[in-house]
């Protein structure tokens, strides 16, 4: 099965701080997603990428940032971090874009702004 | 405005009883319905995707979708405790290449 790797799984920060999720996928795939999950909001996504460099725009993009630098390598980044942030993160890659191709997730990154 | 609209949000059945869980888009042009589950603690993983109407079976799974109305559901039959978890739908448009997830079912299997 499809590996999918998160870091960190918890994290605590304050109010304006700056927080980077990273994540790793070791299957080649071409995809990858950022999603947070809210009790009430199901999974809803926020940036995704269909190779390195390379940057899209999901359904609830204000305030965060994305970066591709490799096949492998996915990262969200949070510079002016606020309590609505306050979630847990789902990284998740596919083989390709194609609806019908299977989501692997990794195992969450749970964040707190305080 | 959310694509993908779940019901019950909450069930509860006994060992060995049938759970039935629902789900519908709120637009026409999609490709694919999934299911996923989600374990306390763990990130969702895929059950099975069905795009033509009519039943797709897997095991105890059964997923049956209408796509006049929109509507996809998924029936666990001889439901087992390790069964109990929360349940997304997700839904792939032809157009795009994400799956827009509803706010999920949780399960409750009673020994």
């Amino acid at each position: 099965e499809a590996a999918v790797t998160q870091s960190p799984r918890n994290k605590v920060t304050v109010t304006g701080g700056n927080v980077t999720l990273s994540c790793r996928q070791t299957n080649s795939h071409n995809y990858m997603y950022w999603y947070r999950q809210d009790t009430g909001h199901g999974l809803r996504l926020i940036h995704y990428s269909y190779g390195a460099g390379n940057l899209q725009i999901g359904d609830v993009p204000d305030g965060y940032k994305a970066t591709r630098t490799t096949q492998e390598d996915f990262f969200l980044l949070l510079e002016l971090a606020s309590p609505s942030q306050t979630s847990l993160y789902f990284c998740a890659s596919s083989r390709t874009g194609n609806s019908g191709n299977t989501l692997y997730f990794g195992e969450g990154s749970r964040l707190i702004v305080v | 405005q959310q694509k993908v609209q779940q019901s019950p949000e909450s069930l509860s059945v006994p060992e060995g009883g049938m759970a039935s869980l629902n789900c519908t888009s709120s637009d026409r042009n999609f490709q694919y319905f999934w299911w996923y589950r989600q374990h306390s603690g763990e990130g969702p993983k895929a059950l099975m995707s069905i795009f033509s109407d009519g039943d797709k079976k897997e095991g105890r799974f059964t997923a049956h979708l209408n796509k006049a109305s929109l509507h996809v559901s998924l029936h666990i039959r001889d439901s087992q405790p390790s069964d109990s978890a929360l349940y997304f739908c997700a839904v792939g448009m032809s157009n795009y290449n994400v799956l827009y997830f509803g706010s999920g079912t949780k399960l409750t299997v009673e020994p």
